[in-house]
């Protein structure tokens, strides 16, 4: 398996532009997780899903930020329009069904808006 | 609520040592489960160990295991014969029986001196 994939792995952009976040979860987890990872409030949950639907999206900072699961396997995190503190990692995580488990995590995108 | 506090920023021990990183946590429910994450530079956030509240058994890892005291809130990471491959971030991290999300605390970065 080559588990929770993220993409891109680093994005710069320009303060106003459109920023889209990219995931792909374990095949057979049912379970999708949005994070961010600051040095002032370490680990956020943004958003998750269950079964593509968004089960809690209290995380979610502003309207700026949005995320959809149109299928079992791919999931985007968009942020329109950026700003400077958006910088941030952005982490992907899933997990199956019925597991006592913690999630597995992606390798994280870094955001830097300019 | 539930809240998670790690009260060591930032740690230090020589190679081939044992360290006890802390962590506690405030929860008025009664089955939840605990987990520790590690973070090297590469920033993939990594599970090292997990516990069943509702287990009394300590969990064990290889040279990793845990201090689980439910009365206290109290899950200590305890690493033996630490390795120059320890040194990252470490987080704490608990999730509630009833709810899918993983609330994390604000790590301890562990530093192996050789």
């Amino acid at each position: 398996d080559a588990g929770v994939i993220q993409s891109p792995r680093h994005e710069v952009t320009e303060m106003g532009q459109e920023v889209t976040l990219r995931c792909k979860p374990i095949s057979g987890h049912d379970y999708l997780f949005w994070y961010r990872q600051t040095m002032m409030r370490g680990l956020e949950l943004l958003i998750y899903f269950n079964n593509n639907v968004p089960i809690d999206d209290s995380g979610m900072p502003e309207d700026r930020f949005s995320a959809k699961m149109p299928n079992a396997s791919f999931s985007t995190l968009k942020i329109q329009p950026s700003e400077p503190r958006d910088s941030a990692v952005y982490f992907c995580a899933s997990r199956e069904d019925g597991g006592n488990y913690g999630y597995t995590f992606g390798s994280g995108t870094r955001l830097t808006v300019v | 609520a539930q809240t998670v506090t790690q009260s060591q920023p930032e740690m230090s021990v020589q190679e081939a040592e044992t360290v006890t990183l802390s962590c506690t946590y405030d929860t008025s429910e009664s089955d939840y489960y605990l987990f520790w994450y590690k973070q090297p530079p590469s920033r993939q956030m990594i599970l090292v160990i997990r516990q069943e509240a509702y287990k009394q058994q300590n969990a064990t890892e290889n040279r990793f295991s845990v201090n689980f005291q439910k009365a206290a809130k109290s899950f200590s990471l305890k690493i033996s014969d630490s390795q120059l491959g320890d040194a990252a971030m470490y987080f704490c991290a608990y999730r509630s029986w009833m709810n899918d999300k993983i609330i994390f605390g604000k790590g301890t970065r562990l530093h192996i001196l050789p």
